[in-house]
């Protein structure tokens, strides 16, 4: 079955401190890979995208995530979190022959000032 | 340039009666794609419109239908309402590009069905 796991459902940090979020795919085939966020009272918005050639991707405002093939894992990482990175954290797949995209049930993340 | 905008914003209805969510992509785009997000959930794919046409379905039942207009815009519509259709629908646009594909969400209709 075609699924997206995402293992920490909340997490609250302090500013400063250093944040993992953990991604785990079951998908058949080529993927893409992505991490969304959505900031309180606003969208969904793409923060990083792997599609294929380093598995070390950089997203925006300093968030990063590595694709381990060996383990169907995209973490999402970033070395110090600010207040403002307080949000609910997507990660999603898609096959290369298909247009739909399975996301994961979303880990909710509260930066303390 | 306008985002990708969403009609109505909220929307309560009883079970049985239908409903039509619009949807207007980002300006360029010409792909439209509905989710659904139910409380504390992902969103999960409902299906995706280009060319006006139905290009793949996720597992929702027929009483979920769509349609993609000449300028892009798109409609879902919801019959026979349930009280597990209550969810959040998102819309998201996105240009018709495998190679650098991602897609732009609107802020979504939430729809509650009593």
């Amino acid at each position: 079955a075609q699924s997206v796991s995402q293992h920490n459902h909340h997490v609250i940090l302090s500013e400063a401190a250093s944040l993992e979020l953990g991604c785990n795919y079951s998908y058949g085939g080529t993927v893409n890979l992505f991490w969304y966020v959505q900031y309180p009272g606003q969208h969904l918005q793409l923060l990083l995208k792997y599609f294929s050639g380093d598995p070390l991707v950089k997203g925006i405002k300093g968030f990063e995530a590595e694709f381990i093939k060996s383990k169907f894992s995209f973490n999402l990482r970033k070395p110090s979190v600010q207040w403002s990175d307080t949000a609910e954290y997507f990660c999603a797949v898609n096959g290369h022959r298909t247009y739909k995209y399975i996301f994961g049930t979303g880990t909710r993340l509260k930066v303390l000032a | 340039d306008a985002g990708v905008t969403q009609s109505p914003t909220h929307l309560i209805k009883t079970r049985g009666q239908q409903v039509t969510l619009r949807c207007s992509p980002k300006s360029g785009h010409d792909t439209v794609s509905w989710y659904q997000q139910a409380l504390g959930q992902g969103p999960q794919f409902i299906f995706q419109y280009y060319e006006e046409e139905e290009r793949q379905r996720g597992n929702f039942p027929d009483r979920f239908s769509g349609h993609q207009f000449p300028n892009y815009s798109s409609e879902l519509n919801v019959n026979a309402l349930l009280l597990g259709d209550s969810a959040l629908y998102l819309c998201a646009s996105s240009l018709q590009d495998r190679d650098n594909e991602k897609l732009f969400f609107g802020s979504g209709t939430q729809l509650s069905v009593l």
